[in-house]
């Protein structure tokens, strides 16, 4: 069945530093590609997606590109700010079926 | 649009009761479903809803009931709640067709 794999956290950064979270997939067939952030106290919101192999998502500075041969779709920001404290989940969805959601990785930014 | 509504925000239980989780959506999506959220474990599927009448289970429904009467509401009941309930459990929504699902704030449930 379908599996979302990303780095355990937490991951700790200072203000400015680069981000990159990692994650890979498994799938039957072709899925939509998903990040997903949750601050503290709220429910998830849709960060970025990607629908198809090469599609770049972006939202907020953070950028994500869906890459079929190495089946990954790795979260990346050039400058955190603390702001961006959050949980994130990569997630995946294949047509007829629901959303396959990765463990979460917390990120820290400190000031 | 208000969203996707839950309540309780918060709600302590002792082994054995029973309660129910309310879920409501304006959105007229046609899909609803229930996540629960433990650490290390990302989001586990519950139970979930192609439309109103239409239930089905997710990976982790042991000890929970769904149903479906109206397009708005998805209650999610746990029949005697048990120690390894607790959790964060999240509702959300998507329209037939569409992939982005909606999530509502979360209901924190600590059962003793």
């Amino acid at each position: 069945g379908d599996s979302v794999t990303q780095m355990e956290g937490p991951v700790t950064l200072s203000e400015e530093a680069c981000l990159t979270i990692n994650c890979t997939y498994t799938a039957t067939g072709y899925p939509s590609l998903f990040w997903y952030v949750q601050y503290p106290g709220e429910g998830l919101q849709l960060l970025l997606k990607a629908t198809k192999a090469d599609d770049k998502g972006s939202n907020k500075g953070f950028e994500a590109t869906y890459r079929k041969e190495t089946t990954s779709f790795h979260l990346e920001k050039g400058s955190v700010q603390v702001s961006d404290s959050a949980v994130y989940f990569c997630a995946l969805w294949e047509a007829g079926n629901m959303l396959t959601f990765g463990g979460g990785t917390r990120l820290m930014v400190k000031p | 649009n208000a969203g996707v509504t839950q309540t309780p925000k918060f709600q302590v239980l002792k082994t054995g009761q029973s309660m129910t989780l309310q879920c409501a959506q304006d959105m007229n999506h046609e899909y609803m479903s229930w996540y629960r959220q433990d650490p290390g474990m990302g989001l586990r599927l519950i139970h979930y809803s192609v439309g109103a009448g239409i239930t089905d289970q997710g990976e982790v429904p042991n000890g929970y009931n769904v149903s479906r009467s109206t397009t708005e509401d998805f209650p999610l009941r746990l029949l005697s709640a048990a120690p390894s309930q607790t959790s964060v459990y999240f509702c959300a929504s998507r329209e037939q067709g569409r992939e982005t699902q909606y999530f509502g704030p979360g209901t924190r449930l600590l059962v003793l």
